[in-house]
């Protein structure tokens, strides 16, 4: 069973950083691509970044852009999301999803929280 | 960017008719769209791809068809379970990869 597991959220200041963890189980991570989406309360959907398997090709929505840096760990079986720099339009539930075309499975979200 | 724009915002169905929901995209994405389900704190869960494939696990009732810009998600019977927020989304033209703002399903 595919298993996506994130975590690290929680409430930062405006201006600070965190980092989002995904742990991946049941399939073979290293052979998959990744992404971050996220969700701000009461909203649609946002599709953030992505990493494929190997980290050769990674994109950024604009919004984040210079601020978030995407990044994995094949041999941990983990995804990452580095933010910097967070305003208070970054709050949302942030979901690691594997594939993209289309986004096969998704893991619970972790809740990022920008206030001051 | 690709724009996707679902109608209606809000559909209000009772249990064991048919619903349908609509999904435009702002230029052609061929058949590159799948439509996902939400429920209240729960993660979107993958129903349909390539805009009319279902997913595994996924019942017969949920059905989806067009191409383009069009295209729509159709529940044949629907049951409790059914009532939730659904989602499109475009992977023709990315990154990014773009979502309409969602329908939400309620009981009517």
């Amino acid at each position: 069973e595919v298993q996506l597991v994130e975590s690290g959220g929680g409430l930062v200041q405006p201006g600070g950083s965190l980092r989002l963890s995904c742990a991946a189980s049941g399939f073979a991570f290293s052979s998959y691509n990744v992404n971050w989406v996220r969700q701000a309360p009461g909203r649609g959907l946002e599709w953030v970044s992505y990493i494929s398997s190997t980290s050769n090709t990674i994109y950024y929505a604009d919004s984040v852009k210079g601020r978030f840096t995407i990044s994995r760990d094949n041999a941990k079986n983990s995804l990452y999301l580095h933010m910097n720099s967070l305003r208070d339009e970054d709050t949302a539930v942030y979901y690691c999803a594997k594939g993209l075309r289309p986004l096969a499975d998704w893991g619970q979200g972790t809740l990022v929280t920008v206030s001051s | 960017e690709i724009v996707m724009t679902q109608s209606p915002a809000t559909l209000s169905v009772s249990p064991g008719e048919r619903a349908t929901l609509s999904c435009r995209a702002s230029q052609s994405v061929s058949s590159n769209l799948a439509w996902y389900q939400q429920k209240p704190g729960q993660a979107p869960r993958l129903l349909i791809y390539g805009a009319s494939t279902r997913a595994t696990g996924i019942p017969a009732r949920f059905s989806g068809s067009g191409s383009g810009t069009e295209f729509t998600l159709t529940i044949s019977s629907l049951q409790s379970e059914d009532f939730a927020v659904y989602h499109c989304q475009q992977y023709n033209n990315w990154p990014p990869v773009t979502f309409g703002q969602g329908t939400r399903l309620e009981i009517k």
